[in-house]
């Protein structure tokens, strides 16, 4: 069974400029999960997608941020416009159990840089 | 919100050599999660334990939930096990999880 993919695996970009970055969850699983690890500092919860629906987007940082998971499957994290402070590590996770409990199986990250 | 805490921040370790990592958290939690991030910066879930001890071959974790700690538990260490350790924990079954800094490992041949 695959696990969590995320593409890209890198990206660097210019201040300013726009970014979307893609996550697959395992198949069947519902919640999917948006964590980002910014340079010298803790990994740190973003979002929550229940299927289609944001059940928790209480760690989004500021409105540059859209998540989206069109469908319940794959989510995009879109940047818009990317700031010096974005770069850093953005995981995605996901886990099975539609109450949120259970084991979040996390993707291998891709690894934002803002020039 | 949930604060979590984990000791030490780093530990070097002889292959074979046995290690206690401990993770405190601030506040009760009803979800928490110990992963391993390998030299290439794949987090791998260990433990999903929010109470009581599990196993797994050489690794074993153990949650207090009463009394906000948990441990995790390395026997023989190995090369491979060196990386960094996480502790993550939730009090909402929104599944917010909050992550601990982290207790970085090296385990020397």
């Amino acid at each position: 069974e695959a696990g969590v993919t995320q593409f890209p695996s890198h990206s660097v970009i210019e201040k300013g400029q726009t970014v979307t970055l893609r996550c697959d969850p395992i198949s069947g699983h519902d919640n999917l999960y948006w964590y980002r690890r910014v340079m010298g500092k803790e990994i740190k919860f973003l979002l929550h997608f229940v299927k289609e629906s944001k059940q928790d987007e209480s760690g989004m940082p500021n409105n540059r941020f859209l998540a989206e998971r069109t469908g319940g499957t794959y989510s995009t994290l879109k940047v818009q416009p990317a700031e010096l402070e974005d770069s850093g590590v953005y995981f995605c996770a996901s886990s099975q159990d539609l109450g949120g409990t259970g084991k979040q199986f996390f993707g291998p990250g891709t690894r934002l840089t803002v020039l | 919100g949930i604060q979590v805490e984990q000791s030490p921040p780093d530990l070097i370790l002889q292959e074979g050599a046995n290690s206690t990592l401990r993770c405190n958290f601030s506040d009760s939690v009803n979800n928490l999660q110990w992963f391993h991030q390998n030299p290439w910066g794949q987090l791998i879930n260990l433990f999903y334990i929010p109470s009581g001890t599990k196993q797994n071959g050489r690794l074993s974790a153990t949650t207090v939930a009463t009394e906000r700690y948990s441990l995790l538990y390395i026997s023989s260490s190995q090369t491979t096990d060196s990386g960094v350790y996480f502790c993550a924990a939730s009090n909402n079954y929104g599944q917010n999880f909050v992550f601990g800094p982290g207790t970085r490992l090296s385990v020397l041949p």
